[in-house]
C-alpha cells in the first residue's frame, strides 16, 4: 500500500522553476520525507530529505507543510539534465528497522 | 557516480532457472537493501541486512529468493526458480544506518525471464 501520492507526470520548460507535489496524509511523527530522482538505466539518486523544517541544498528546495501531510520539491531553473522520475519517499522506523516506502514517482519532462 | 556496484547489469534467464545478482555496497556501509522495480516504476522492498544479519524480508523473498551479505564478499540475491513475473530491475542500496539513513543506490540488474 502506497504511503505517498504524486502526479504521474509533469512538464516544464528549460529555465523555469518546477514545483513537484507529494501527498503523505498518513505520515507518522517519526517519518522523514526523502526525495530521489531516477533517469533511465540508472538507480535512484538522492536529492534531499527533511522532517519538519524546509530544507535547501545545491539541487533543490524542499517545502514541508506545517501539518506535514504534504511536501513540494522545488527545482529552480531546470535544465534538460533535470528530466527524470522524481520519487517522494517516507522513511519509517516504526518496527525498529528503517525501511523506505517508495511511491510511483513523477516523470518530469523538460522542454528545451 | 554511484559507489554501489551491481553486477551483472543485464541478466536473461528461462523460466525455472536460477538467477543470481551481486552487490558491493559503498565502503563502510553496514546496511544493505534490495528492491524490485517493475516497468511501472513501482518499487517493492525485498530484504535488508545489517552487516550479515537479515533485518526484514517479505514473504516472497523468504520462499523463492535467497539473499546473503557475507563478510568480505559481495552481497547477493538469488531467485531459486525464475518466473516471468520476476522480470524487473533489481536495485541494491546501502547506507550508514543509525541516524544516517540516506540510501545510495547502484545502477541495478535488469532481469528478463523468458
Amino acid at each position: 500500500d502506497a504511503k505517498t501520492t504524486q502526479p504521474d507526470s509533469m512538464e516544464s520548460t528549460e529555465g523555469e522553476t518546477v514545483h513537484l507535489p507529494c501527498s503523505h496524509a498518513t505520515i507518522s511523527g517519526n517519518e522523514y520525507i526523502y526525495w530521489y530522482r531516477q533517469v533511465p538505466l540508472q538507480g535512484p539518486e538522492y536529492v534531499t530529505h527533511g522532517l519538519q523544517q524546509n530544507t535547501t541544498n545545491s539541487m533543490a528546495f524542499l517545502a514541508i507543510a506545517s501539518d506535514r501531510k504534504s511536501s513540494t520539491l522545488i527545482l529552480p531553473h531546470v535544465s534538460l539534465r533535470d528530466a527524470a522520475v522524481y520519487h517522494c519517499i517516507l522513511r519509517t522506523d516504526n518496527t525498529g528497522y528503517q525501511n523506505f516506502y517508495f511511491g510511483k514517482g513523477t516523470s518530469l519532462t523538460v522542454i528545451p | 557516480n554511484s559507489k554501489v556496484i551491481q553486477t551483472p547489469r543485464y541478466l536473461v534467464k528461462g523460466q525455472g532457472q536460477k538467477a543470481k545478482m551481486r552487490c558491493i555496497p559503498e565502503k563502510g556501509h553496514p546496511v544493505v537493501f534490495w528492491y524490485q522495480q517493475n516497468k511501472n516504476n513501482e518499487f517493492k522492498f525485498l530484504i535488508n541486512f545489517q552487516n550479515q544479519e537479515v533485518l526484514q524480508q517479505i514473504d516472497m523473498t523468504e520462499k523463492r529468493f535467497s539473499a546473503e551479505c557475507p563478510s568480505n564478499s559481495p552481497c547477493s540475491l538469488e531467485i531459486q526458480s525464475s518466473e516471468a513475473g520476476d522480470s524487473a530491475l533489481y536495485l541494491c542500496a546501502s547506507s550508514l544506518g543509525g541516524g544516517q539513513n540516506t540510501l545510495y543506490f547502484g545502477a541495478g540488474t535488469r532481469l528478463s525471464v523468458l
